[in-house]
């Protein structure tokens, strides 16, 4: 596609319920990164993936949150017993190269999330 | 821990004023610094970066933003603002030790509203 590609773009969610996001990048990128984004606050990093490999997931809050990307494209971050501080926009990018610390960031529109 | 401030939360302007927006990391090395923008019901996009060289760096749509490394400070600047410029903006920083590849800490963001 032309651009990164998020679904569903709203999400609600009971609290204690799985939710699975989903992310589409831009086709041939290989790294691939996912942030959470709170109310009034800018994004903050949670994982990202070199191809199929998740080579960081430092910023996962809890054990809660499962990340994966088996071919290499798609993505998808699962969020287990959803808990009201999981509500975010939660937002996917891609970019191009295997490794650059410069390289420009595609960012997708965001699943905003809210748990009630 | 590294951080990126960014200092004013929501700025209100006229069109034709003189724009600056804030932003400080807490790092003394080396870093690559961005600036991304979110228009209303768009996803990020890339305003313009630094990694080497000229410290005066010009992006899109007239943006440009000074690396001042003994301030720790790359500021955003627009001598003349539209309208069109109201949108959200955030600094991100790479910090050397982030991996190999383009992790960015965010600011929390500026909202600037631009009045016709």
């Amino acid at each position: 596609g032309a651009g990164v590609s998020q679904s569903p773009r709203y999400k609600v969610a009971k609290r204690g319920q799985d939710v699975a996001l989903r992310c589409d990048p831009i086709s041939g990128h290989v790294s691939l990164f996912w942030y959470q984004q709170a109310l009034g606050q800018g994004p903050e990093f949670l994982t990202y993936f070199q191809n199929e490999a998740q080579l960081d997931k430092s910023g996962l809050p809890s054990d809660r949150f499962f990340a994966e990307r088996p071919e290499g494209s798609v993505s998808t971050l699962k969020i287990q017993r959803t808990q009201q501080e999981d509500s975010a926009v939660y937002l996917c990018a891609s970019s191009l190269t295997t490794s650059s610390t410069n390289e420009k960031l595609f960012f997708g529109s965001g699943t905003q999330l809210s748990v009630l | 821990a590294q951080s990126v401030s960014q200092h004013n939360h929501h700025v209100i302007l006229s069109e034709a004023a003189s724009l600056e927006l804030g932003c400080n990391y807490s790092y003394g090395g080396t870093v690559n610094l961005f600036w991304y923008v979110q228009y209303p019901g768009q996803h990020l996009q890339l305003l313009l970066k630094y990694f080497s060289g000229d410290p005066l760096v010009k992006g899109i749509k007239g943006f440009e933003a000074e690396f001042i490394k003994s301030k720790f400070s790359f500021n955003l600047r627009k001598p003349s603002v539209q309208w069109s410029d109201t949108a959200e903006y955030f600094c991100a920083v790479n910090f050397p030790f982030s991996g190999g590849y383009n992790k960015l800490i965010f600011g929390a963001g500026t909202r600037l509203a631009v009045h016709p």
